[in-house]
């Protein structure tokens, strides 16, 4: 969905090295979402921004930190970097039906 | 825990057969639900969703039931087309402070044959 971008779209990286992925949207949502995907376990939930001031865990948020600096961007950090971090990660925005719009993932394999 | 999952991996079917896809939930305060259709290099799409206090709702060639009683989910594809190939994920959403947050299925392989 052009509306939510995500960059990069590849990255590979090393052990122990601090990445940002980034996120951003057009939709004018106040929700927002990183998840990752890792085969044969579906989305999982990281972190999740109801509004610029809101922060909140998910279901695996260890390793991982968040920046929520407007209501069109939210940013994902891994502080440093470990193998089993190598995924599929996934931003997405919700309206107010909870609907969730993704964008196109970036993959990343740590080294 | 309480936890979201499909019974099936992988569905295999010919173009122009209707495809059932089916979920089991577990958590009996989720009262919304949301298919997604993920394609190869894609992010996930939504594709039809349904609130606990119907049984049943059609879209465009996909309907969705709801069973409460056994907590089940299921979305059927009307003349499955090649287009249709894809994984498709259910999603729970279960309340937290007001707002709605996803649990999402391990997804079931849709391969539809010419």
């Amino acid at each position: 969905d052009a509306d939510v971008t995500q960059t990069p779209r590849n990255r590979i990286t090393k052990t122990g090295k601090r990445i940002m992925l980034e996120c951003s949207q057009t939709k004018g949502h106040d929700r927002m979402y990183w998840y990752r995907q890792d085969p044969g376990l579906g989305l999982r939930l990281i972190y999740y921004s109801f509004d610029v001031k809101d922060i909140n865990k998910g279901e695996i948020s260890d390793g991982y930190s968040v920046s929520r600096q407007a209501q069109a961007k939210f940013s994902l950090s891994l502080e440093s970097a470990i193998p089993n971090q190598t995924a599929l990660y996934f931003c997405a925005t919700s309206d107010l039906r909870e609907t969730q719009y993704f964008g196109p993932g970036t993959r990343l394999l740590v080294l | 825990g309480e936890s979201v999952g499909l019974h099936l991996p992988t569905l295999s079917v010919q173009e122009g057969d209707n495809s059932i896809i089916n979920c089991a939930y577990s958590n009996s305060a989720s009262d919304y639900f949301i298919w997604y259709k993920q394609e190869s290099g894609k992010g996930p799409q939504f594709i039809i969703d349904i609130r606990s206090n119907m049984d049943k709702r059609q879209g465009q060639r996909v309907t969705v039931l709801l069973n409460k009683t056994v907590k089940h989910l299921s979305l059927q594809i009307a003349a499955t087309q090649p287009g249709d190939s894809a994984v498709y994920f259910c999603a729970e959403n279960r309340s937290s402070g007001g707002s709605y947050i996803p649990t999402f299925g391990r997804g079931t392989s849709l391969i539809v044959h010419p």
